[in-house]
């Protein structure tokens, strides 16, 4: 099936640096969305993507849809503490599949 | 207003046992989904249900059946619970089939003893 490669895995930050995370897939995507997991909730979505070249902001973070269609990447700008959570992104590649997530990126914010 | 809402939030239950999970949303979506999420927080999909029809069914043990009610009700019921059933459970919807953004419950907790 298909598969998502998340890095990094997790990341320990300082409050105020900006984060970088990325995903790529082994095949050619369509549609890629960023969500957000905070403890004992569910993903949440934070940004959707649809064209191959996109870049879309929503407040301090910003996603890209690759060139190529198989990957994208997030950044959040000015990190605070509630950044804290396990980001995922996810992508499907047509209309008869299904979402396929990343293993996620767990952030933590150190104060 | 919670848009999606499962429950219960937590289950703990004995192996061998059968339990249900429900789930409601109220955002008129037509696409109904059950995600299970592992200890290492990898999530899959498991089923997808549109306008209560089953589309997907990503080779789920038989033991697990989803029913749709109606559009905005897609419960899980599963038989004779493993260890390995513990995990956290995500109902989802999103609009119709052919749009991706999913919109997620708060999760069920199963703990299967």
């Amino acid at each position: 099936g298909q598969q998502l490669n998340q890095s990094p895995q997790s990341m320990f930050i300082q409050e105020g640096e900006d984060v970088s995370m990325n995903c790529t897939s082994s095949s050619i995507f369509n549609t890629w969305l960023w969500y957000k997991q905070d403890p004992g909730e569910g993903p949440v979505l934070l940004i959707a993507l649809y064209k191959a070249g996109e870049l879309t902001s929503n407040g301090r973070l910003t996603a890209q849809f690759g060139i190529t269609r198989k990957d994208s990447f997030l950044n959040i700008s000015a990190s605070i503490p509630s950044d804290v959570g396990i980001y995922f992104c996810a992508g499907r590649n047509s209309g008869n599949t299904p979402l396929v997530f990343g293993k996620g990126t767990r952030l933590s914010v150190i104060a | 207003d919670t848009a999606v809402s499962q429950t219960p939030k937590y289950l703990v239950t004995q192996m061998g046992n059968d339990k249900s999970i429900k789930c409601e949303q109220n955002l008129g979506h037509d696409t109904m989904y059950w995600y299970k999420q592992d200890s290492k927080k990898f999530l899959k999909i498991m089923f997808s249900y549109n306008n209560k029809e089953l589309i997907i069914n990503e080779t789920v043990p038989n033991r697990f059946s989803p029913k749709s009610p109606d559009k905005a009700h897609l419960n899980l019921h599963i038989n004779s619970l493993e260890l390995g059933d513990s995990a956290v459970y995500f109902c989802a919807s999103s609009q119709n089939w052919g749009v991706t953004e999913a919109f997620f419950g708060q999760g069920t907790r199963l703990t299967v003893v």
